[in-house]
């Protein structure tokens, strides 16, 4: 069964810290990872696309990296603001065609003013 | 902006009717795709569809479950005869091009509650 981990389960942070969480996921047959940003009653967001070992991406405060070799990816948000509330989901795409993504249960963070 | 919609954002049924969840994708899209999410659960795929074809599915995805493109814009799934573990949260979602590495872009979701 195809695994995708996300820690932490949830995070509470301060306005203006700035933060990480992981996804992980088996390395064997990475294809693509997806990492999306859902707030509640609205649509999940995309963040980012990410397929090259050592890729490292960037929207605003939000940046990603990724390993594909030891199966992890890395998303960091600088100097955090309570809009930046959601939960981050990431998903993978497998090696074979299949354009299902297998998704991680999410990092739920919260902002606080 | 361009964006997936979903219609109804809550439906509420009895156990054995039949439902249609509807998805009007992003207007130049060719994939598409359902998903859901039991609550507390993950996100799980459901099925993709990509020229008037059903392109994979998932083991969820019985002969309860059917989709539909009727028409240029719509894409709807119907399940037959709902059962109480069908209540979840089912997405929507289209990419221009196939989405593994292209974007699939989400609807905000049809919560589906059955009693």
């Amino acid at each position: 069964i195809l695994n995708v981990e996300q820690s932490p389960q949830s995070l509470h942070v301060q306005e203006g810290d700035s933060t990480n969480f992981t996804c992980s996921f088996p390395s064997s047959n990475f294809y693509a990872l997806h990492w999306y940003r859902w707030e509640t009653a609205k649509s999940p967001e995309a963040l980012f696309v990410m397929t090259l070992n050592g890729d490292e991406k960037k929207k605003g405060r939000i940046s990603a990296t990724l390993n594909t070799k030891e199966g992890y990816s890395y998303l960091y948000i600088k100097g955090s603001q309570p809009e930046d509330s959601a939960t981050y989901l990431c998903a993978l795409i497998t090696q074979g065609g299949s354009e299902k993504l297998v998704f991680g249960k999410g990092t739920k963070l919260t902002v606080n003013p | 902006e361009p964006e997936v919609t979903q219609t109804p954002s809550h439906q509420v049924t009895q156990m054995g009717q039949e439902v249609i969840l509807r998805c009007v994708p992003i207007s130049n899209h060719l994939y598409f795709y359902w998903y859901r999410q039991i609550l507390g659960q993950k996100v799980e795929f459901l099925v993709s569809f990509y020229n008037n074809e059903i392109s994979e599915k998932s083991e969820i995805f019985d002969d309860q479950f059917s989709v539909e493109r009727p028409d240029g814009s719509n894409f709807t799934l119907k399940i037959r005869s709902t059962k109480l573990e069908d209540s979840a949260m089912y997405f929507c979602a289209s990419s221009e091009a196939p989405g593994l590495t292209d974007t699939q872009y989400f609807g905000p979701g049809t919560r589906l509650t059955v009693l």
